[in-house]
């Protein structure tokens, strides 16, 4: 079982409409969780991080984190061209485990 | 600017080269880590450093890697005999001293491209 799995393909979202995004990690123990945004051929930037059950709101993104599921989401509200990336959910045990990332798509 | 910063940004070589890759973290973080990147994958990590020790390596970094913080500043990560399986986005992120909400911020990434 990999420690981080985000197994939806790309994702295409009209623009202004919602973009939803799942994540689920192996490790009960884990802590820390994170969304990362990376636009093609740049690093990964950090937009969201959650540490405590239930949700976490900043701009248009909302994160949402369920420890006993072992599940986080990322929501983004209003969708821009301008989100259109991939996004990167990561679990933090001293080093980041990542998921493998779901592609964005958001179409004027 | 004092963001992570990562040397060179791109590098071509031929297979059986070694090559060399510089990181400066953010100027007042103790930990620096390391993690590739291939095409359509999360980063993968390599390892880490608190100050000039190195705490963890994964077992991804064979004996061909090697990586180093002597001064707790800079690192260094270097590859020896370069294979082509080793072309990846090479990435450097830094954070403060382990905290729970110490988050890492990443370099714009050394892209290695191997003939």
């Amino acid at each position: 079982q990999k420690e981080v799995e985000q197994n939806s393909g790309p994702l295409s979202v009209p623009e202004g409409a919602i973009a939803s995004l799942n994540c689920t990690y192996s490790d009960r123990g884990s802590q820390s969780f994170f969304w990362y945004r990376q636009y093609s051929g740049k690093s990964p930037e950090l937009i969201m991080s959650i540490y405590s059950n239930g949700d976490k709101e900043d701009g248009r993104f909302t994160a949402q984190l369920n420890k006993a599921s072992q599940y986080v989401s990322l929501l983004i509200r209003d969708s821009q061209p301008s989100d259109s990336a991939t996004y990167l959910c990561a679990v933090r045990n001293n080093r980041l485990a990542f998921g493998k990332g779901n592609q964005v798509v958001v179409i004027p | 600017d004092t963001g992570v910063s990562q040397d060179p940004r791109h590098k071509i070589t031929k297979r059986g080269q070694n090559v060399t890759f510089r990181c400066d973290p953010i100027s007042e973080h103790n930990r620096l880590y390391w993690y590739r990147q291939t095409l359509g994958q999360g980063p993968e990590f390599l390892t880490y450093f608190q100050n000039e020790a190195q705490l963890e390596k994964s077992r991804l970094l064979s004996d061909r890697f090697s990586a180093e913080r002597p001064k707790g500043s800079f690192s260094t990560l270097e590859i020896q005999r370069t294979e082509q399986g080793d072309s990846a986005m090479y990435l450097c992120a830094s954070s403060p001293t382990s905290g729970r909400q110490n988050t890492q911020y990443f370099g714009p990434g050394t892209r290695l491209t191997v003939l």
